[in-house]
Formats: C-alpha cells, structure tokens, sequence
C-alpha cells in the first residue's frame, strides 16, 4: 500500500522569505501523482501543484515549487516570497497513475504559519 | 453552480442516531469522492462513485456508512448509529473522470468545504 509521510507538523516563515516543506513517499509503482493542497481555515482544499512521476523536471507554478527526487521518494514544496495569504495547513498527497480511480491518499500536514 | 457544496456544513449528533450528509458536485463532473478527515489529520479516502456506479467502497470504515449517487450527480453519505469516533469532517470531491483528456490523464479533485460532524 502506498503512503505519505510530513514529517513537520508546523513550520514559520517571515513574510517575503523562502520555506521549504517535506514530503516522503512510499510506492512500488513507477507511474504515479504527487501533488501540493492548501487547506486554509475555511477549510477548502485547494490544489497548488501537481507533479507526474515519469516527468524528470520539477513542476513550478509561480511562486510555488516542487523538489522532486524520484529515487529519494522525495517530494518538497518550495514556497518563494511568501504572503500571509500562504498561511495555511499544507497536504502532501499520492495518486496511483490510469486505472479506474483516482483516489488521493494524504500525508498528515503541514501548518504553515506565516509572520508579518 | 460554481464549485462543489456541501449541507450541512456542521452536524452534531447523539451517539446512535443515523446522519445524511450531501454532495451537490460540480455540474457535468461524473467522478466523485468521499473523504473523512478527522482533527489533525489528513483526508482519508471513503468512497468513489463514477456516475451512479458506486467503484470503490474499500475506504469505508464500517457497514454503518453507506454513500449512494442514484441518479449521477448528488451524492449522500448516511451513518448509521453515529460512534465517537465517526466525529470528523468530511469532504466530497468531484472530477471529470480518469482518462478523459487522454490515456492515463489526470483530472484535478475539487473539494467541497466539508461537513464537519460531532458525535456526542
């Protein structure tokens, strides 16, 4: 079975700086999704950034950023410039490649707090 | 409607009754999920319905709970004889379905606020 592993309950940054959050995975399968979701206290998920398994380049989506080290099973968002916008519980999450579902399996979060 | 909703947002239960929480997702979405999410943890998978053929049911922790989608679209997940531990919330996501924009293409979740249920 395939799982997610956070190992930082909560992290702080200062608003401007750069954080990084970690993720670890574990699978036997070569094809898969890794993704980055914000939950913020509204408690809407939202999804940041996607990554497929056989792409070698990491995923950017503006500010946000993927260290992906497949043989690691390593899975960290980089989070430039930060805004008190990013405060929020930060999800790591795993998806199975094809097949007739797509069904997440998640880590534990991240709480991200960000400091004015 | 614009995005996934879900009713009620907060349930409080007695122990033993029976809940029915609803998923109105987004319009043409045949993909649909279930998710519990209890305090401090992450979402854990339930259910998963592609139209009204319930898929996959291995997340579903008891054969109290039981989700339906009878016509494709709105989506109910009953418990039965709520437990403490059933307190949770719980979030419904919709996607168009797997393989749609191609061979193995991924369609992104989108996530509904929850239902948050406490089980007194």
């Amino acid at each position: 079975a395939q799982t997610v592993t956070q190992s930082q309950p909560e992290m702080s940054v200062q608003e401007a700086e750069t954080v990084t959050l970690s993720c670890t995975y574990d699978t036997s399968e070569s094809d898969y999704y890794l993704f980055w979701y914000k939950q913020p206290p509204s408690r809407q998920m939202i999804l940041v950034i996607r990554q497929e398994a056989y792409k070698q380049q990491n995923a950017t989506e503006n500010r946000f950023s993927v260290n992906f080290q497949k043989a690691a099973k390593s899975f960290s968002l980089k989070i430039s410039d930060s805004q008190l916008g990013d405060a929020a519980m930060y999800f790591c999450a795993y998806s199975n490649y094809g097949g007739a579902t797509n069904k997440l399996i998640f880590g534990t979060g991240t709480l991200l707090a960000v400091q004015p | 409607g614009a995005g996934v909703s879900q009713s009620p947002r907060y349930k409080v239960a007695k122990r033993g009754q029976d809940v029915a929480l609803r998923c109105d997702p987004i319009s043409g979405h045949v993909s649909l999920f279930w998710y519990q999410q209890a305090l401090g943890q992450g979402p854990e998978f339930l259910t998963y319905f592609q139209n009204e053929a319930q898929l996959d049911k291995s997340g579903l922790p008891s054969d109290r709970f039981f989700a339906e989608r009878p016509e494709g679209s709105v989506s109910t997940l009953k418990i039965q004889r709520t437990q403490q531990e059933d307190s949770a919330v719980y979030l419904c996501a919709s996607s168009l379905p797997a393989g749609l924009a191609g061979f193995n293409s991924y369609n992104e979740q989108f996530f509904g606020p929850g239902t948050r249920l406490t089980v007194l």
